[in-house]
């Protein structure tokens, strides 16, 4: 089967940095994502990563290594705007399906005052 | 530029009653598409994808169906809706092209409660 861990919760303060891990073991991989989700929105992308290192996007970054089935996105200057569920995502291939996006359970973000 | 629309975006339905979804995409040919569904604070879990018309993997057994009777369109359907079925459903497109990264791009999801 599929696995992807991520922290259910997490709070931090508005300014500053805060890092959500997510771990995974799956039969295949072809590249891993991060989605930033609004409470009652769709998810829209944030960051892509198939080769170990680390991808910066402005405020945003993103870390792989597949040795490890490890990742994980970095906020920095928290905003209040960042409250929001964040979910990474791993491509297939899996069981003769390929292009295929497995989700794990998101992670609550509370950005405070 | 790409689109994807989906509807209804809210609806109640009484349990035992029949079930469609449909989304379109717009701006792009040959998309694979997908449905997913995510229950109250638990993340997305694929249902149906499909890589052409006619061409439907299902991933969970399940009492829903899909179709994509067009190359853009793509169909969720029950015949009798089970309580359990409640939640927010996305439609979501991304390239053919394997060389292409497999970004989804999801539509604006629909809430179905089950009664």
């Amino acid at each position: 089967g599929q696995n992807i861990d991520q922290p259910t919760e997490m709070t931090a303060t508005e300014g500053a940095i805060v890092q959500i891990n997510c771990t995974y073991q799956t039969s295949g991989f072809n590249g891993l994502f991060w989605y930033q989700q609004h409470a009652g929105e769709a998810p829209t992308f944030l960051s892509y990563n198939v080769l170990d290192g680390l991808e910066e996007k402005g405020r945003f970054s993103s870390f792989l290594s597949r040795s490890k089935g490890y990742s994980y996105l970095l906020l920095k200057e928290l905003q209040m705007k960042d409250s929001a569920s964040y979910l990474c995502a791993v491509r297939g291939p899996f069981s003769g399906g390929y292009n295929k996006l497995i989700f794990g359970a998101g992670t609550r973000l509370a950005v405070h005052p | 530029s790409q689109t994807i629309h989906q509807w209804p975006a809210t609806l109640v339905q009484p349990v035992g009653s029949p079930l469609s979804l449909e989304c379109t995409v717009e701006g792009t040919s040959n998309p694979n598409l997908y449905w997913y569904r995510q229950a109250a604070g638990r993340g997305l879990q694929l249902l149906f994808y499909s890589v052409g018309i006619g061409q439907i993997s299902s991933e969970v057994p399940q009492n829903l169906s899909a179709s994509r009777p067009q190359d853009r369109q793509f169909i969720l359907s029950s015949k009798k809706l089970l309580l359990s079925d409640s939640g927010f459903y996305l439609c979501a497109w991304s390239h053919r092209d394997r060389a292409n990264t497999g970004e989804l791009f999801f539509g604006e999801g629909s809430r179905l409660t089950v009664l």
